[in-house]
Parts: structure tokens; C-alpha cells; sequence
């Protein structure tokens, strides 16, 4: 079993759907990272948290730490937020801190 | 602008030839890091350097070496007894660990196919 956990695999939406994509964890985490990867493969890091909720734009993450758990959600979607959105877990191994990375959710945006 | 830099995008290797990946970070990070990305697998770590002159092996490090000369740059060499090499590789980096400062910066990743 796989340490992180993501669902759905693959996402269709129309533009200005809500969308949520979850994301459950098996071990400790000093933090939870949402990242977004687009065609062409670069990733840029969207959201950090530990605890809580934050808030970016039309992003939304939240995360329940005692049923290591974790949602993203996107509101009034739109194609330009097609892209393929990773969920990893930071662990602090000594002074080492390492991601365990899920295996992503493909999200493609209909216009 | 400040970011990572790989090169190149896209690279061609014969197979039994070693090649080596360039990864260059103008962010001031002390921590870096190689990634391997294959289709419907999470990103898997390769090595990863806290410091100058030190780096640690990740989960899949067989196969792989790298070197940290300066803190600017963090090297991957692909050698030939890595049984599967082709694939998309990214390198990362961020500051030492503490509250907002792990988060990881990527750069844009070579896709390396090995004929």
C-alpha cells in the first residue's frame, strides 16, 4: 500500500465546476504539500500546510490531521487549470527533510 | 529571476552511455535534490545534498551519481549500470528544514530516453 494515497486518478470537469481532489496519508508528517504539474512537466508547489486551511486565489487546501487527510479544492474551474496535481508528505528524519509523493490526479477542464 | 535551471529539455543517450544531467538553482538554497518521475508513479528520490560537499542517497540510488562542488549546482550522472534509465527527471531545491522553508522548488525537468 502505498504511503500517499490520491483520488480521483484522472478528473473531467466542465469550466466553472467545483473540484475537489483528496489525498490520505499512512505515516507521520511534519507538513503536506499540494503541488501542480503542468504539460511539459515542470511542478510548481502551490500549497504547504501542517494544519488548517489555506486559501490562494481559486485554490483551497485543508488538511485534518488526526484522519490524515487532505483536499484541494478549485472553484469556478477553468481549461487553464488542466494540469496534473500531486499530493506529497514531508517527513523531518533528523535534519533531513524528505517527500513521500502520490501518484497524482490528472484534471482536464472542459471549455 | 531567481529559479531552477535543468538542461537540456530533452536528451538523447545510447544505451551502456553514462550522461549527466545539469541542475543550476539562483535561490540561495542549501538543500538539493534529484527526483525520477515515471508514467503512473510518484515521484521517487534519486540523492539529495543538505550541504557543499555532501549528499546522501535516496530511495533508487543504484544506477546514479552525483557530485556538490558548489552550492549553485547539484549534477546527475546517469551511468550504465542503471538498468531503466529512461525517464523524466527533475531536480529541486529549498532552504534548510523549519516551518515555511521546506518547501521544495522544481525546475522544469530533462526527459532523458536511452535508444
Amino acid at each position: 500500500k502505498n504511503e500517499v494515497e490520491q483520488s480521483p486518478q484522472n478528473l473531467t470537469a466542465q469550466e466553472g465546476e467545483f473540484i475537489t481532489i483528496n489525498c490520505s496519508y499512512s505515516v507521520g508528517i511534519s507538513a503536506l504539500h499540494w503541488l501542480q504539474q503542468h504539460p511539459g512537466g515542470g511542478i510548481v508547489s502551490l500549497f504547504m500546510l501542517s494544519s488548517g486551511k489555506k486559501k490562494h486565489g481559486r485554490l483551497i487546501a485543508t488538511i485534518n490531521i488526526q484522519e490524515k487527510h487532505s483536499s484541494l479544492h478549485i472553484t469556478a474551474s477553468h481549461p487553464r487549470d488542466s494540469a496534473v496535481y500531486i499530493c506529497a508528505v514531508g517527513n523531518s528524519g533528523g535534519s533531513n527533510y524528505k517527500l513521500t509523493f502520490g501518484k497524482g490526479t490528472l484534471l482536464t477542464v472542459n471549455p | 529571476d531567481g529559479g531552477i535551471t535543468q538542461s537540456p529539455k530533452y536528451l538523447f543517450r545510447k544505451e551502456g552511455q553514462n550522461v549527466t544531467l545539469s541542475c543550476e538553482q539562483n535561490l540561495n538554497h542549501d538543500a538539493m535534490y534529484w527526483y525520477r518521475q515515471d508514467p503512473g508513479q510518484g515521484l521517487r528520490l534519486i540523492y539529495y545534498s543538505q550541504i557543499v560537499n555532501d549528499f546522501q542517497k535516496g530511495d533508487i540510488a543504484e544506477g546514479y551519481s552525483v557530485s556538490r562542488e558548489k552550492k549553485e549546482s547539484f549534477p546527475l550522472t546517469v551511468t550504465s549500470a542503471q538498468k531503466n534509465p529512461t525517464a523524466f527527471y527533475l531536480c529541486a531545491s529549498s532552504s534548510p528544514p523549519g516551518l515555511e522553508r521546506n518547501e521544495q522548488f522544481f525546475g522544469p525537468g530533462t526527459r532523458l530516453t536511452v535508444l
